[in-house]
């Protein structure tokens, strides 16, 4: 069990530009999610896959930003055409049915 | 819609005491509660997760409680020491998949 690994640590970018961010879940999990974290608030809710499929997406993210889990394994997550707003830590996690959350380190991403 | 509330939202007290953290949630029909420990500029290291049939779990230090009755956990911490310092996370589900975390409790215990 290595954990949940997330790349890159750091991202600095410049407005309007698009990034993309990786998570590498623990290996027998099938759930995994995205959260969004700004400083001193609890992280927000951005996404949900069980394994490769999709099944929850918050209302919250617009159209600029899409998350992908090809073959049950890794996920991304992009956003295209960022904005000063989307300055924040970017947590991925995963789980089993019913059990702990385990989170990765996130991506700190300043749009400049 | 779950909304998750935990007071106090800051506390600094001596090592050596014991405290209780404080979370409250609007929905009850919950499956389990989750508790984490985050550091600053660090992702959530999970400390206790309670399932909805049990009342309490407990590792070393730490004790959780739950009461869904009345939308309520705490969090107990005995014989606080200052390593135990960072911010204290409660999470609960929201409809089938997700998790809604409340703001934290910034936690400082002094040496």
């Amino acid at each position: 069990d290595t954990g949940v690994s997330q790349d890159p640590r750091h991202k600095i970018t410049k407005r309007g530009q698009n990034v993309t961010f990786r998570c590498d879940p623990i290996s027998e999990h099938n759930r995994l999610y995205w959260y969004r974290q700004t400083l001193g608030q609890g992280p927000e809710f951005l996404t949900y896959f069980q394994n490769e499929a999709q099944l929850e997406k918050s209302r919250l993210l617009s159209d600029r930003f899409s998350a992908e889990r090809p073959k049950g394994s890794f996920s991304t997550l992009e956003i295209q055409r960022t904005e000063q707003g989307d300055s924040a830590m970017y947590l991925c996690a995963s789980s089993s049915r019913g059990e702990k959350l385990f989170f990765g380190s996130g991506t700190q991403l300043s749009v400049l | 819609k779950q909304e998750v509330t935990q007071i106090p939202a800051a506390l600094s007290v001596p090592e050596g005491e014991n405290l209780v953290l404080n979370c409250s949630f609007t929905d009850s029909a919950i499956y389990n509660l989750q508790w984490f420990r985050q550091d600053p500029g660090k992702g959530l290291t999970s400390l206790l997760l309670i399932q909805s049939s049990q009342r309490e779990q407990t590792s070393g230090r730490l004790n959780a409680s739950l009461d869904k009755s009345s939308g309520r956990s705490t969090l107990y911490i005995a014989a606080s020491q200052p390593g135990d310092s960072a911010t204290y996370l409660c999470a609960s589900p929201s409809g089938t998949y997700k998790y809604i975390f409340g703001t934290g409790t910034r936690l400082k215990v002094l040496a």
